[in-house]
């Protein structure tokens, strides 16, 4: 069983547009909730972390989470070509801090 | 900024030979964490450690492969016998505690076993 699916894309958008991510994951006791971005052979590198129901803002970028339905979402809004990377959704369990991936989301941004 | 550093960048070795990858994680971080990715996969988990010890491990974390902290700075991960399909891009990661459960990830070593 797939403990952090997403869906792998390719997702495209246009330059100014709104790009949204989804992920669900299925262990209940999940605690936290990151979206790293991992441009090509790079590292991943954190975007946002929440951990509570509800949104959370940070600049363009608004993680939503709802534990009931177990899934988190990232919207990216005022999308840059810049952005055109893939997404990876993280999970972390009750007491545990090591992070389980989803496979990504890769993003396009179109000038 | 403080940032975790890793070296090699890039590894080549022949399969059936040791290979350490080292990382220096962030200096105040208590929490170390080795990950691997396989080229087009996902980022998979492979050992947690804490106070000088192992916290957790995956599945894929066998007898081949150890961690040590030799010393107050770095943090090793060590294969003892490559097979291919270790071939890999490695990323060490560090967290400075349960308080603030970011991690921040080194930028990778790409080991290919030949």
């Amino acid at each position: 069983q797939k403990e952090v699916e997403q869906n792998s894309g390719p997702l495209s958008v246009p330059e100014g547009a709104i790009a949204s991510l989804n992920c669900t994951y299925s262990d209940r006791v999940s605690q936290s909730f990151f979206w790293y971005r991992q441009y090509s052979g790079k590292s991943p590198e954190l975007i946002m972390s929440i951990y509570s129901n509800g949104d959370k803002e940070d600049g363009r970028f608004t993680a939503q989470l709802n534990k009931a339905s177990q899934y988190v979402s990232l919207l990216i809004r005022d999308s840059q070509p810049s952005d055109s990377a893939t997404y990876l959704c993280a999970v972390t369990l009750f007491n545990n801090n090591d992070m389980r991936f989803g496979a990504g989301t890769r993003l396009t941004v179109k000038p | 900024e403080p940032e975790v550093t890793q070296t090699p960048s890039h590894q080549v070795t022949q399969m059936g030979q040791e290979v350490i990858l080292r990382c220096v994680p962030i200096s105040n971080h208590l929490y170390f964490y080795w990950y691997r990715q396989i080229l087009g996969q996902k980022v998979e988990f492979l050992v947690s450690f804490y106070n000088n010890e192992i916290s957790e491990k995956s599945e894929i974390f066998d007898d081949q492969f150890s961690v040590e902290r030799p010393d107050g700075s770095n943090f090793t991960l060590k294969i003892r016998s490559t097979k291919l399909e270790d071939s890999a891009m490695y990323f060490c990661a560090s967290m400075v505690g349960r308080s603030q459960e970011t991690q921040y990830f080194g930028p990778g070593t790409r080991l290919l076993v030949l």
